[in-house]
């Protein structure tokens, strides 16, 4: 019921290209998904969140799609960059509770 | 800007010992989080803290587990013996308010030998 699943586990993107990493949840409870951007060594970082009452937010090369009907909701990353290369993790939480539940991870490699 | 930092970076123990992973959240905020993340895997919850006491705790955090605000500025874990299966990276988190973003630092890894 808490969990989150994640996919792909890996993911090879050239230069320039979209990179696309999703998630579903069971828990009808959670309001609000944040995805988190890790480098190696490092804590993970908020890059872009959502609350169901949107189906889309944009920031910046970051894109996050939800589908509130199929409990999913995905990460688009435009013009992917060498940089970009990192772990990414959706989570999920709800109002009122403060704890992340956080899917396995996708690792990105953006090859120049 | 405000960060969350935790020591040591690194920390090698031997199976049996305790030790204690240290953290200072942003000065503002109420609430106070460990995770764990075991080489390539997911991050894990282990415990939230509000208001001087857990408030929630995941099936991971046994007695073996305890944390502790000392001083109004650091949040401690400690793990009283530690085991071989503990070795992972324990990232401390913290948040202003239950509906705020989360901050996480830069993790401590610990290695059991």
């Amino acid at each position: 019921q808490q969990q989150v699943k994640q996919s792909p586990q890996s993911l090879i993107v050239q230069k320039g290209g979209i990179s696309i990493i999703n998630c579903a949840y069971e828990n009808t409870a959670f309001d609000y998904f944040p995805w988190y951007q890790q480098f190696p060594g490092k804590g993970p970082a908020l890059l872009i969140a959502i609350r169901p009452d949107v189906s889309e937010k944009k920031e910046g090369r970051f894109t996050i799609s939800f589908n509130k009907s199929a409990k999913q909701f995905s990460l688009h990353i435009m013009d992917s960059q060498p940089g970009d290369s990192a772990t990414y993790f959706c989570a999920a939480t709800y109002s009122g509770y403060s704890t992340l539940t956080f899917g396995k991870g996708t690792m990105l490699l953006v090859s120049p | 800007e405000p960060e969350v930092t935790q020591t040591p970076s690194h920390q090698v123990t031997q199976m049996g010992q305790e030790v204690i992973l240290r953290c200072v959240p942003i000065s503002n905020h109420l609430y106070f989080y460990w995770y764990r993340q075991i080489l390539g895997q997911k991050v894990e919850f282990l415990v939230s803290f509000y208001n001087n006491e857990i408030s929630e705790k995941s099936e991971i955090f046994d007695d073996q587990f305890s944390v502790e605000r000392p001083d109004g500025s650091n949040f401690t874990l400690k793990i009283r013996s530690t085991k071989l299966e503990d070795s992972a990276m324990y990232f401390c988190a913290s948040r202003r308010g239950v509906n705020t973003e989360a901050f996480f630092g830069q993790g401590t890894r610990l290695t059991v030998v």
